[in-house]
Formats: structure tokens, sequence, C-alpha cells
């Protein structure tokens, strides 16, 4: 069965540089979530969208964009990055409430 | 306000004893979903179980077992006969259905360690 697919699995930045992190959903999954893990710490909720557009928002910094495609794939956009920012990039896709709600393998990110 | 409790940090045992993991949620609502996810060292989320706030039945999956019970909003997770392979996070997590597209709110998670 397809899964939550993510890329990159790995990605190496400079301190200020831009990230560019992709999620692409399930089929007909058409709510996306993206979370953010820390070292040592549990994934916390960054940003969701639903049919494209915006439907809820957590603790997302500023320096942070994201947003969902036509296709339903999301893109996270991170810029001015910092040190702090290292951490795993999880995507999550559902078609709808809690059944069906599947993580990718997650973007390590590292600054540098 | 919504949250998960896992009280246990850090937990070790020697391969094959039995193992608890508990939970505590605390939620309003009536109608949620209660998970409990498992990240090994390679960093993924890989998914154990889903339970609705109506089915109190408890489940046996193999050497995995959960015990949910409404009235302690406890949903502990026991890993019988346990396996060096089963060291990892394990993180409980909680999902309300009062909006569509809610999000997911996770413990700290509980990290185990079996050991040789």
């Amino acid at each position: 069965a397809a899964g939550v697919i993510q890329s990159p699995r790995h990605l190496i930045k400079e301190k200020r540089e831009t990230a560019t992190l992709k999620c692409y959903p399930i089929p007909r999954h058409d709510t996306v979530y993206w979370y953010q893990q820390g070292p040592g710490q549990d994934p916390q909720f960054l940003i969701s969208f639903y049919e494209k557009m915006q439907s809820d928002k957590g603790s997302i910094p500023d320096r942070f964009s994201a947003q969902q495609f036509s296709d339903y794939h999301s893109e996270l956009n991170m810029s001015s990055l910092e040190l702090g920012d290292s951490a795993l990039y999880f995507c999550a896709s559902s078609p709808g409430g809690s059944y069906g709600y599947t993580f990718g393998s997650g973007t390590r990110l590292t600054v540098v | 306000a919504q949250k998960v409790t896992q009280a246990q940090t850090e937990i070790s045992v020697v391969e094959k004893e039995d193992v608890t993991l508990d939970c505590v949620y605390e939620t309003r609502d009536t109608t949620y979903y209660l998970f409990w996810y498992k990240q090994p060292p390679s960093g993924e989320l890989v998914f154990l179980i889903r339970r609705n706030s109506f089915d109190e039945q408890n489940e046996i999956s193999g050497r995995y077992s959960w015990n949910f019970q409404k009235s302690t909003s406890s949903f502990n997770f026991t890993i019988t006969a346990s396996q060096v392979v089963d060291s990892a996070v394990y993180f409980c997590a909680l999902i309300l259905t009062s909006n569509r597209d809610d999000k997911i709110i996770f413990g700290k998670g509980t990290r185990l360690h079996i050991l040789p």
C-alpha cells in the first residue's frame, strides 16, 4: 500500500540558509499535517492543511511557511535557519479525522 | 485542555521480562482516539494501535496488549516476554474527533531499554 512519502530523508544546511521539505500524502488523503521533533522531545504540531487551505496552526516560527498544492503534496519552507531548527520533521496525512492517519518516515534536518 | 502524560521517562528491563508502559490522558471531549507509536533508533514513527473512546475492550496482538480504562483515563501498554528489538521510545497519543482535521497530541514518550 502507498505510504506518505517525505523528501529528502536527510538534509544538512548551514545557519541562515533556507530549506524546503516535501511531503506526498497517501492518494485520496485530503489533509496534511507537519510535526517537528527535537532531540529527545515528542513530536510537536506545526501546521495542517485541508483541501489546500491552511486549517490549523501550532507553534510554527514566522520563519517557516508551508502550503499544499493542487496535487495535495505539501512543502514546508524554512528560512534563516538556526541551530535549534535541527530536528526530525514528520509529515502525516489522513482522509479526515483519525482513521487512516499515517506518518511519513520523516526528514532529519541538521543545521550546522 | 487536552494532555497526555507518560510518567515513566525511561525503563530498563532484562530480556524476557514483561513490561508495562503507562499512559494517562486528559480531555473533556467524549469522543476521541488514543494511539500508541513506537519510535526505534532509526527515527520513524511506527503505528501500533488506535482505539476509540467507545471501545473499552482490551486488545492483544502477539506479545503486545493494551488496557483501556475510561474510569481512570488510562491506556496502558504491556509487552510480554520482551525482546531486545523492543528497545525504542514509545509514545502514547490522543486525537479528538470534534474537529474534522485535528492534530495528534503526544505524550513525552517512554524510552524502553531491553537488556540482553
